[in-house]
């Protein structure tokens, strides 16, 4: 079936301009993640939705990142007035999270964004 | 919070040995240790993972074992190939039975593991 698909794929926006990232899950998965890898770098765990409530929203980096999702399953990161040290690729992944079982988590193709 | 460090950074081996990748986590709560292997321009994807209540795990070229005590946990690659060449990245996280809440992946930053013809 379907993975995880993300878009845009690659995203060059203006410092002080505001993205949005979407991300749509593997149908059926209630946990979905945001993380952030910059360049040569590790990834950053941003924030974890189970259902369409954030339960840990304790990676965001500022208050000008934001998080949502709506019917259980897409879900949009907004960067509010972008800054060049936001540039990275973001990545989302989606896990079953089905009760008493760990569950592997399943990435999307990511979305390079580049702040100018 | 969790903190994960992973070494080496780079690691080069000759084609057909071992290759082995080393974690230390910080947090005794976490119980859950994945491993994902991510190549150039692509997704992370898992390779193997473990359980807390399990020391070692095996599957085929690749092993992972894990010490709660010391915590610390380690990728094993045996008779390496070309196609072994990519970033691995291991992870814990202090997921939950009960699967009403899981917290995300805290992840090492990376091992480049070159395997030479």
């Amino acid at each position: 079936g379907a993975g995880v698909s993300q878009s845009p794929s690659n995203k060059v926006t203006e410092k002080g301009k505001d993205v949005e990232l979407r991300c749509d899950p593997i149908s059926g998965h209630t946990a979905l993640y945001w993380y952030r890898q910059s360049l040569g770098q590790g990834l950053e765990f941003l924030i974890y939705f189970q259902g369409n409530s954030a339960p840990d929203k304790s990676g965001l980096p500022s208050d000008r990142f934001s998080a949502e999702r709506t019917g259980g399953s897409v879900s949009t990161l907004t960067i509010q007035r972008t800054q060049q040290e936001d540039s990275a690729v973001y990545l989302c992944a989606s896990s079953l999270q089905a009760a008493f079982s760990y569950n592997e988590q399943f990435f999307g193709p990511g979305t390079r964004l580049t702040v100018l | 919070g969790e903190n994960v460090e992973q070494h080496p950074s780079t690691l080069s081996v000759q084609e057909g040995d071992s290759a082995v990748i080393k974690c230390t986590y910080s947090d005794s709560a976490s119980n859950y240790f994945p491993w994902y292997k991510q190549e150039l321009g692509k997704r992370p994807q898992l390779i193997i993972d473990i359980r807390s209540n399990v020391g070692e795990k095996k599957d085929q070229r690749i092993a992972v074992t894990l010490n709660k005590t010391a915590k610390h946990f380690s990728l094993h690659i045996t008779e390496t190939q070309p196609e072994d060449s990519a970033v691995y990245f291991c992870a814990a996280s202090p997921q939950m039975y009960s699967g009403g809440g899981a917290d995300g992946l805290t992840f090492g930053k990376g091992t480049h593991l070159i395997i030479q013809p």
